[in-house]
C-alpha cells in the first residue's frame, strides 16, 4: 500500500536556527513529488515539483531534495514568518493524471 | 489573475440534512479536484473532474457524497443525510491540464460542521 510518512509531527525553532524536515514515501511508480505550505485557515499553498532522484529546487529560505526514498526541505536561518504546516505529497502510478497523496504535515513554529 | 474560491467559507448543518458545497477554479484551467481535510492531517482525495465528466471518483466515501460540474467550469460538492463525520475542511483544486506533473492550485477551503 503507498504511505507518505512526514517527520518531525512539529518543530519550534529559534528564528535563524537551520533545520530539515523529512518526507518519505513507498509507492509505486513516482510520478512527482510536492511540497505545499499550509497557513491556518488556508489552503495549501504551492511551493515545489520534484520529478527524480537527486533533483534540488530552492525559494528564498527554503531547498527541497529528493532520494529514491525520500525528500527532505531545508529551512535555512528561518524567520517567524516561516511558521506553517508544511505538507508533501506524492503523484505515483500508471495513470497519467494527477491524485494527490499526502502526508500529515510537520507544523513548524518559528519564535523571534 | 483571480485564484481558486469556494464557497461558502464556513457551513453549520445539522446531522442528516443536505448541504452543498462550491468551486470556482482558475479560469482555463480543465481539471479540478476535491479533496478533504480532517484537524491535523493532509488533505485526502475524493474526486477528479476533466472538464464536465468524472475521471476518478474512488475517493467519495459513500454514495451519501456527490459531486457535479455540468459546464465543466464550477463544481458542487453535494452531501445528502450528513452526519458528524462528515465535519471537516472541504478543499478543492485545481490544474490546467490535469496531466501527472501539473500544479494543483487549491482554494480557501470550506469548514463543514455537522451538529
Amino acid at each position: 500500500e503507498d504511505q507518505v510518512t512526514q517527520s518531525p509531527e512539529a518543530l519550534r525553532l529559534q528564528e535563524g536556527e537551520s533545520s530539515s524536515l523529512n518526507c518519505s514515501y513507498t509507492v509505486s511508480g513516482l510520478r512527482g513529488l510536492f511540497w505545499y505550505r499550509q497557513d491556518p485557515g488556508k489552503g495549501p499553498e504551492f511551493l515545489f515539483t520534484l520529478y527524480s532522484a537527486g533533483e534540488e529546487k530552492e525559494k528564498e529560505r527554503l531547498k527541497a531534495t529528493l532520494t529514491k526514498k525520500e525528500s527532505f526541505l531545508h529551512i535555512t536561518a528561518p524567520k517567524p514568518e516561516d511558521s506553517a504546516t508544511y505538507l508533501c505529497a506524492v503523484q505515483a502510478g500508471a495513470d497519467s493524471w494527477g491524485k494527490l497523496q499526502f502526508g500529515a504535515g510537520t507544523q513548524v513554529v518559528v519564535t523571534p | 489573475g483571480a485564484g481558486v474560491s469556494q464557497t461558502p467559507s464556513n457551513k453549520v448543518t445539522e446531522k442528516g440534512k443536505y448541504v452543498e458545497l462550491r468551486c470556482d477554479p482558475i479560469s482555463g484551467h480543465t481539471a479540478l479536484y476535491w479533496y478533504r481535510q480532517s484537524l491535523g492531517q493532509g488533505p485526502e482525495f475524493l474526486i477528479y473532474f476533466q472538464g464536465t465528466g468524472a475521471a476518478d471518483d474512488s475517493g467519495l466515501p459513500n454514495d451519501r457524497f456527490f459531486a457535479v460540474r455540468p459546464e465543466g467550469s464550477v463544481s458542487t460538492l453535494k452531501i445528502q443525510r450528513t452526519e458528524r463525520g462528515d465535519s471537516a475542511v472541504y478543499l478543492c483544486a485545481s490544474s490546467l491540464t490535469g496531466r501527472s506533473k501539473d500544479t494543483q492550485y487549491f482554494g480557501p477551503g470550506t469548514r463543514l460542521t455537522v451538529l
